[in-house]
């Protein structure tokens, strides 16, 4: 299984600022996908990035894959407090399975 | 929008009992998980099954785990003896095709198993 080390474990910022989340392994990944997580509720797929350099973007949220595909970030643009929640990583990788990263919970104050 | 959808929510045993926890995937796919996450730790995979088979299992899915889809709905998680370490949220997903990288896996909303 592959160690995805997801940073900072919490961020917690104001209505308007922007935040970045990184999510970072020793190991290449085919493809690195990220989650959102409500409390009492399973993970949501957000999106999946497939090849090195790879940037998508949804809505006020920009999601980079590294060139080597080793990293990702996930950044969010003028939060709301919807964006609250909890933001998992997780890749693929020679196993064919999907590896978590801890998590990272946001807190966006109104 | 079709959902995945797991019973009961939650489920507490004492430590030694057999439990079976409960999902439905999305009709239409093929590919069944089940992971878990233990209270404050990361989601990890336990296993994935194709076409009536274990196609991959981790470490974690010993002997005392067994999954099954006893009919065309529902897909099962058992912990045959059950010990106070197995206590975790239990998440069930399912997908169209079996490509992690590329098939979107669907997750169900959670199953938390106390085991006193």
């Amino acid at each position: 299984t592959q160690l995805l080390e997801q940073s900072p474990q919490f961020l917690s910022i104001q209505e308007g600022e922007n935040l970045t989340v990184y999510c970072n392994s020793s190991s290449v990944f085919s493809s690195l996908q990220w989650y959102r997580q409500e409390p009492g509720e399973g993970p949501v797929l957000l999106v999946t990035v497939v090849t090195g350099g790879e940037v998508k973007k949804l809505k006020r949220l920009t999601f980079q894959f590294g060139d080597a595909r080793k990293d990702s970030s996930l950044h969010i643009t003028a939060a709301q407090p919807g964006d609250t929640g909890l933001y998992l990583c997780a890749g693929v990788g020679n196993d064919y399975k999907l590896s978590f990263g801890a998590g990272t919970t946001v807190t966006v104050r109104a | 929008e079709p959902e995945v959808t797991q019973t009961p929510s939650h489920q507490v045993t004492q430590m030694g009992q057999e439990v079976i926890l409960r999902c439905v995937p999305i009709s239409n796919h093929l590919y069944f998980y089940w992971y878990r996450q233990i209270l404050g730790q990361k989601v990890e995979f336990l296993v994935s099954f194709y076409n009536n088979e274990i196609s991959e299992k981790s470490e974690i899915f010993d002997d005392q785990f067994s999954v099954e889809r006893p009919d065309g709905s529902n897909f099962t998680l058992k912990i045959r003896s059950t010990k106070l370490e197995d206590s975790a949220m239990y998440f069930c997903a399912s997908s169209v095709g079996g490509k992690a990288s590329t098939d979107t896996q669907y997750f169900g909303p959670g199953t938390r198993l106390t085991v006193l």
